[in-house]
């Protein structure tokens, strides 16, 4: 069974700080996908950043870039300048194909709080 | 930018009772999902659906458990008679083509309490 762990349920930065939330997964799939969602208060999730297992450069997408140790399974999600706008819940999430469709598991998410 | 909508974005309930959750997906999408948060938990995906049919659903998607597209732009989750352990956050989400690693794009949720 493919399970992601988010061992920091809650967290805080100061503004223009960098913070790093942390994920493991586990998976027998050799052909995997990683994501991380960020869902501000009261809104929806959105896509922050993405990560195909069989490519060994780290994806970056402005401010946000991430740490993938496949040997390790760990994927974590590096904040840099925070700014207020970040305060959110951030899932990490892993996709396999199974059944003809693509599955979504999420981790319990981090709680992040980027303070003035 | 598209946005995938959900309604109601609260419900409330009584045991034993029917509730229809909608969605909007984006509108060239063709991939649907359903997933559920209980309070404190993860996200589960509950059920996939493509071209009027279930591709995929979890143990948790029980013969309680219904969708539909009825109209060709709305997406339903039904759950027939409510209990208490269905109260939690609902999500739809949409993709526009199948593969693995397709983004899927997620509604605001819909916070269903059943009492």
């Amino acid at each position: 069974a493919q399970t992601v762990t988010q061992s920091q349920p809650e967290m805080s930065v100061q503004e223009a700080e960098t913070v790093t939330l942390s994920c493991t997964y586990d998976t027998s799939e050799s052909n995997y996908y990683l994501f991380w969602y960020k869902q501000p208060p009261s809104r929806q999730m959105i896509l922050v950043i993405r990560q195909e297992a069989y490519k060994q450069q780290n994806a970056t997408e402005n401010r946000f870039s991430v740490n993938f140790q496949k040997a390790a399974k760990s994927f974590s999600l590096k904040i840099s300048d925070s700014q207020l706008g970040d305060t959110a819940m951030y899932f990490c999430a892993f996709m396999f194909q199974e059944g003809g469709s693509e599955k979504l598991v999420f981790g319990k998410g981090t709680k992040l709080t980027v303070n003035p | 930018e598209p946005e995938v909508t959900q309604t109601p974005s609260h419900q409330v309930t009584q045991m034993g009772q029917e509730v229809i959750l909608r969605c909007v997906p984006i509108s060239n999408h063709l991939y649907f999902y359903w997933y559920r948060q209980i309070l404190g938990q993860k996200v589960e995906f509950l059920v996939s659906f493509y071209n009027n049919e279930i591709s995929e659903k979890s143990e948790i998607f029980d013969d309680q458990f219904s969708v539909e597209r009825p109209d060709g732009s709305n997406f339903t989750l039904k759950i027939r008679s409510t209990k208490l352990e269905d109260s939690a956050m609902y999500f739809c989400a949409s993709t526009q083509i199948r593969g693995a690693g397709e983004t899927q794009y997620f509604g605001p949720g819909t916070r269903l309490l059943v009492l």
